[in-house]
């Protein structure tokens, strides 16, 4: 298996502008989690989806922020309008409910939002 | 919320020196888990602890579980420059399998 895949791996925008990240998990896995890393917060959960339900997303920081997993295979986490605090990398990841959690990371999204 | 702190925050050392890092969860954990971040990398799975009161062993690392299951310990003999990077750990909260990471201790290794 290929393990998580995100893209793209880097991304720069304008302030005001759509962002759109991808993530296709692991297949066979049944959890997906989206995080988000910056030096001040650290490994922040934003979102969470159980079969494809999204289960919490208290971690999301406002409505600009949105995550969709129309299916097993793909999600997506969308800013819109971004703006220069969202810069972070933004990670994915997935995982087994059973026989343990352990979570498979993506390599990661590095958004600059100028 | 629920929290997962871990200290120190940063950590540098000598090689050869040995390393720990602590981990605590404001709640009881179901199990812990820890993971390994390289410098410009993602999070990689180590090691998962479920018992109370457990300890394992992965070469020149031991990790332990406290017999309350709210704190764990990561420990590194004779550090190597291999070990350079930041040590999370993560736990399973506010049911189901939501996994929060602790805040990272960031280890450094000089010759």
């Amino acid at each position: 298996d290929a393990g998580v895949i995100q893209s793209p791996r880097h991304e720069v925008t304008e302030m005001g502008q759509e962002v759109t990240l991808r993530c296709k998990p692991i297949s066979g896995h049944n959890s997906l989690f989206w995080y988000r890393q910056t030096m001040m917060r650290g490994l922040e959960l934003l979102i969470y989806f159980n079969n494809n339900v999204p289960i919490d997303d208290s971690g999301m920081p406002e409505d600009r922020f949105s995550a969709k997993m129309p299916n097993a295979s793909f999600s997506t986490l969308k800013i819109q309008p971004s703006e220069p605090r969202d810069s972070a990398v933004y990670f994915c990841a997935s995982s087994h409910r059973v026989p343990t959690t352990e979570a498979f990371f993506g390599q990661g999204t590095r958004l600059t939002v100028v | 919320g629920q929290q997962v702190m871990q200290i120190p925050q940063y950590q540098h050392v000598q090689e050869g020196e040995d390393f720990t890092t602590y981990c605590n969860s404001s709640t009881t954990l179901s199990n812990i888990q820890w993971y390994k971040q390289r410098p410009g990398g993602h999070p990689v799975f180590l090691i998962q602890l479920v018992k109370s009161g457990e300890v394992k062993k992965q070469k020149r690392l031991t990790f332990q579980f406290g017999e309350a299951k709210k704190n764990s310990s990561l420990h590194i003999t004779a550090t190597q420059t291999t070990d350079v990077g930041t040590y999370f750990c993560a736990g399973p909260t506010g049911g189901g399998n939501k996994l929060t990471f602790g805040t990272g201790t960031q280890l450094k290794v000089e010759l």
